[in-house]
């Protein structure tokens, strides 16, 4: 059973930023909040991952309430490689990933 | 870098065969993973292995079963195939007891069973 709701899919134009919001109402103390982004007929890869507050790395960033029951992964000026589904994950120390369904990001010239 | 390889991009078999896919990793991780994945349906667990000899029951093990009798590589078997397991079965890896640090994919085995 996913932990996550996110949103089914996504469009946007090239250039533009994209926000990607995810619920995790039920987020344990000990839960890290994760996003994959996976391109077709490839396994998934990781993006980003933080606790609370926001994390920015080369690819993207991730925002995070301090009720931390939602986040958001932020990608910058996306391109049409950026095409691809998101998934969003929290997970704890003693429980394997659960993947929900992810969302499908087009990027349109 | 790490690399977790599968034996087959594709593989086409029938109905009642014994399948076995392969997945190996180089990093020396402790976790590995089985998923597959559908459309519409997203990745579902299969079986995960934190150690050798030792296997854990995921989200949908029914019609398959799993071993790990070495570190590096871990094998997902189809006892007898059926035409509802056609799918994409992907395999992972990660370095620590669960999944808290990042886990590695293969590239997927696409598999159809006639």
């Amino acid at each position: 059973l996913a932990k996550t709701t996110q949103p089914i899919s996504m469009d946007s134009y090239e250039g533009q930023e994209v926000n990607i919001t995810c619920s995790h109402n039920n987020i344990a103390t000990n839960d890290y909040i994760t996003w994959y982004q996976q391109f077709p007929s490839q396994g998934p890869r990781f993006i980003i991952q933080g606790y609370k507050t926001k994390v920015t790395n080369e690819v993207a960033s991730l925002f995070i309430p301090a009720d931390r029951k939602s986040s958001t992964l932020s990608l910058p000026r996306v391109s049409l490689s950026d095409t691809a589904v998101y998934y969003c994950l929290v997970e704890g120390g003693n429980t394997p990933l659960v993947f929900g369904k992810g969302t499908r990001l087009s990027v349109i010239a | 870098d790490v690399k977790v390889t599968q034996s087959s991009r594709y593989l086409v078999k029938r109905t009642g065969e014994k399948v076995f896919l392969e997945c190996v990793q180089d990093m020396d991780h402790e976790n590995m993973f089985w998923y597959r994945q559908d459309p519409g349906l997203g990745l579902r667990l299969i079986y995960f292995s934190y150690d050798v000899k030792m296997k854990e029951k995921g989200d949908i093990p029914e019609g398959y079963s799993v071993s790990r009798e070495k570190k590096e590589r871990f094998s997902l078997i189809l006892e007898s195939a059926s035409t509802n397991q056609t799918s994409m079965y992907l395999c992972a890896s990660s370095s620590t007891p669960t999944g808290l640090y990042e886990q590695y994919f293969g590239p997927g085995t696409r598999l159809t069973v006639t």
